[in-house]
C-alpha cells in the first residue's frame, strides 16, 4: 500500500531556531516528491519537487533532502521566522502515465514558530 | 499567469440542502483538475479528477458528484448534504511542464453542514 509518514506531528520552536521535518514513504514506482506548505484555511503552495536523482534542493531558506534508497525525505527550515508558522505536507508522486490519483499526501508537519 | 479560482471561501449548509463550488483556473489549456477533501490531521482525499471536457474519474464513492462543463471549470455538487461531508475541499490543477507535472491548488472551501 502506498503511504507517506511525517513526523514530528507537530513542532514549536522559537523564532530564528532551525528545524527538520522528516518523511518516510513506501509509494511505488516512485517519480517524485514534492513538499508543500499549507497556511491555515489556505490551499498547499508548493516549496520544492525533487525527482530521483536530485539529493538536495534549496529554496530561500528551505532546504529538501531525498535519499531514494531509504525511501526518506527531511524539510529543513533555517533561521525560522514567525511567517513558518504552517502545515508542511510531503507528497509523493507515483511514476505511472495516467492522471489519475497520482498523488500520496502525507499527514503533514504542523509547525509553529513563536517569537 | 496561470491561477485558480475557487469559491466561496466558507460555507455552512443545513443537512439536506444542495451544495455547488466552482473552481475556475486561468493561464492554461486543457488542465487535469482535481477535487479533494482535506480531515484535520489527514492527507488530502482524491474526491474526482477530469482529464477533459465532460470527463470525471470518481476515486471514492460518496454523495457527491462533479462535472465539467468548459475546459477550465470544475464544479463539485451534492444533491442532499450529509453532515459528514463537512470538510476543508480543494480545487487543483495539473499540467505538464518538461518531464514535471506542476500541481497547483486553490485556496479551499470550508464546507459546514449542520
Amino acid at each position: 500500500k502506498n503511504q507517506v509518514e511525517q513526523s514530528p506531528q507537530s513542532l514549536i520552536i522559537l523564532e530564528g531556531k532551525n528545524c527538520t521535518l522528516q518523511c518516510n514513504y513506501t509509494v511505488s514506482p516512485f517519480s517524485n516528491l514534492r513538499w508543500y506548505k499549507q497556511d491555515t484555511g489556505r490551499g498547499p503552495v508548493s516549496l520544492t519537487i525533487m525527482t530521483f536523482s536530485e539529493n538536495t534542493k534549496s529554496n530561500g531558506r528551505y532546504t529538501a533532502t531525498l535519499d531514494a534508497d531509504t525511501k526518506q525525505s527531511s524539510l529543513h527550515i533555517t533561521a525560522s521566522q514567525l511567517s513558518d508558522s504552517a502545515s508542511y505536507i510531503c507528497v509523493v508522486r507515483i511514476g505511472r502515465k495516467n492522471a489519475g490519483n497520482m498523488l500520496t499526501f502525507g499527514g503533514g508537519t504542523r509547525l509553529m514558530v513563536k517569537p | 499567469s496561470q491561477t485558480i479560482h475557487q469559491w466561496p471561501a466558507t460555507l455552512v449548509q443545513p443537512v439536506g440542502s444542495p451544495l455547488s463550488l466552482e473552481c475556475t483556473v486561468e493561464g492554461t489549456s486543457n488542465p487535469n483538475l482535481y477535487w479533494y477533501r482535506q480531515a484535520a490531521g489527514r492527507g488530502l482525499q482524491l474526491l474526482f479528477y477530469s482529464v477533459g471536457i465532460g470527463q470525471i474519474s470518481s476515486e471514492v464513492p460518496q454523495n457527491l458528484s462533479a462535472s465539467r462543463p468548459q475546459d477550465r471549470q470544475f464544479i463539485l455538487s451534492s444533491k442532499k448534504l450529509l453532515l459528514s461531508d463537512s470538510g476543508f475541499y480543494l480545487c487543483a490543477w495539473s499540467v505538464r511542464t518538461g518531464w514535471i507535472y506542476g500541481y497547483t491548488f486553490g485556496s479551499g472551501t470550508r464546507l459546514t453542514v449542520v
